[in-house]
């Protein structure tokens, strides 16, 4: 169990630029979810995959946003046309569904965005 | 909707000295409660959960939480703190039904002073 990994651990760009996250989850988590953490706050939900599926996405994550987890393995977060309110942590999450009420989810430590 | 709210966004406290951080919630359904731990650099850890029965939860390091539904909050409490323990703590709830999408109150930065 190599834990959930996130990549890149830090990145800045300019107001404008296209940025891509990428989350590789824990081998064979068949959920994969994606979390917001702006300064002070707690983590807000953003969408969710079981395997390959999205399911749900927040109202957070606005037209700029897009996620994907093409193979139900990695997943990738882009965010278009960077605006500063998108600095963030961004979080992702996986678990493997044992049941009702059973879910445990394990965190990545994030990728830390800043918008210039 | 489901709210949480953590009444103190600050808690220092001497080494050995017990603690208690504060959470209330608020859900028009039935939902499960959480605590989870950040560390500085690493990501949330799930210090301990609570889905039913009893209302008394224990989890790793040495914490424990009490559900109390009628007040609706769900606080975490340590008997003994360890300066290992300076993080940063959110409680958080899901409704039961369908996928664990988290809410989460802002947090409490616990400090423990030697």
């Amino acid at each position: 169990d190599t834990g959930v990994s996130q990549d890149p651990r830090h990145k800045i760009t300019k107001r404008g630029q296209n940025v891509t996250f990428r989350c590789d989850p824990i081998s064979e988590h068949n959920r994969l979810y994606w979390y917001r953490q702006t300064l002070g706050q707690g983590p807000e939900f953003l969408t969710y995959f079981q395997n390959e599926a999205q399911l749900e996405k927040s109202r957070l994550l606005s037209d700029r946003f897009s996620a994907e987890r093409p193979k139900g393995s990695f997943s990738t977060l882009e965010i278009q046309r960077t605006e500063q309110g998108d600095s963030a942590m961004y979080l992702c999450a996986s678990s493997s569904l044992a049941g009702r009420g059973d879910e445990k989810l394990f965190f990545g430590s994030g990728t830390q965005l800043s918008v210039l | 909707a489901q709210s949480v709210t953590q009444l103190d966004s600050q808690v220092p406290v001497f080494e050995e000295a017990p603690v208690e951080l504060r959470c209330n919630y608020s859900s028009s359904v039935s939902v499960y409660l959480f605590w989870y731990v950040q560390y500085p650099n690493q990501g949330l850890q799930l210090l301990l959960k609570y889905l039913s029965g009893s209302t008394l939860v224990k989890g790793i390091n040495g914490f424990e939480a009490e559900f109390n539904k009628s007040q609706t909050s769900f606080h975490l409490r340590k008997p003994s703190v360890h300066i290992s323990d300076t993080a940063e703590y959110f409680c958080a709830v899901s409704v039961i039904q369908g996928a664990q999408k988290l809410v989460f109150g802002q947090g409490t930065r616990l400090t423990i002073n030697p």
